[in-house]
């Protein structure tokens, strides 16, 4: 069945670059997304990316798949400790839109 | 801020008893989504509303249902209910159907205790 997994702490120094890996299993998804989750809100987009692209940038963040490896990073350049939150990766369930598949999360601990 | 409300924001229950969770989407989303996020994990895809009809549900039994109203409310409801039920349940509207890109846009949860 479709899985989604990711490591579950990350801890980097303010200024430094994090870099959130996961991997996913079905390879008919057509978009992955990546999901930030602060203490007491919701789940928030921060990003997706088609499956046809290897890499896609948006400001601060980087994202790179390889299909082959059915493996998707997030890279944050210049973290900062407003970053610190638990971040999600999440693929379509059988394409379907709105049906998504979450990793477990990783919580990303930025240090002053 | 997305938009999306839920209520209530906490609720404590016992074994076998029945809960009620509401959303309220954005105004014209016409889907809601459900999703169960346990301690510790991701949400989970409970079922999917399109125009007060249900389109597509997750690995979860009958005892957990739904309703999508034409105000842009919807409820889920869970029946006897089990303390494996407590979690954060969290909605999530969008403006179409299965459109992949569609942003979703989540509420911040319901957090259940089932005692």
């Amino acid at each position: 069945g479709e899985d989604v997994e990711q490591s579950l702490f990350l801890s980097v120094r303010e200024g430094d670059s994090s870099v959130i890996n996961c991997t996913y299993t079905d390879s008919s998804s057509t978009y992955l997304y990546w999901y930030k989750q602060e203490p007491g809100a919701g789940l928030q987009l921060l990003t997706y990316i088609f499956s046809n692209m290897d890499m896609k940038q948006d400001q601060r963040l980087t994202v790179l798949l390889n299909k082959k490896d059915k493996h998707l990073s997030l890279r944050i350049a210049d973290t900062q400790t407003g970053d610190s939150a638990i971040y999600f990766c999440a693929e379509n369930w059988n394409n379907q839109g709105g049906k998504l598949i979450f990793g477990q999360g990783t919580e990303l601990s930025v240090k002053p | 801020e997305t938009g999306v409300t839920q209520s209530p924001t906490h609720l404590i229950k016992t074994r076998g008893q029945q809960v009620t969770l509401r959303c309220s989407s954005q105004s014209g989303h016409n889907t809601v989504s459900w999703y169960q996020q346990a301690l510790g994990q991701g949400p989970q895809f409970i079922f999917q509303y399109y125009r007060e009809e249900e389109n597509g549900r997750g690995n979860f039994p009958p005892r957990f249902s739904g309703l999508q109203f034409p105000n842009y409310s919807s409820e889920l409801n869970v029946n006897a209910l089990e303390l494996d039920d407590s979690a954060l349940y969290l909605c999530a509207s969008s403006l179409g159907l299965a459109t992949i890109t569609d942003t979703q846009y989540f509420g911040p949860g319901t957090r259940l205790t089932v005692l």
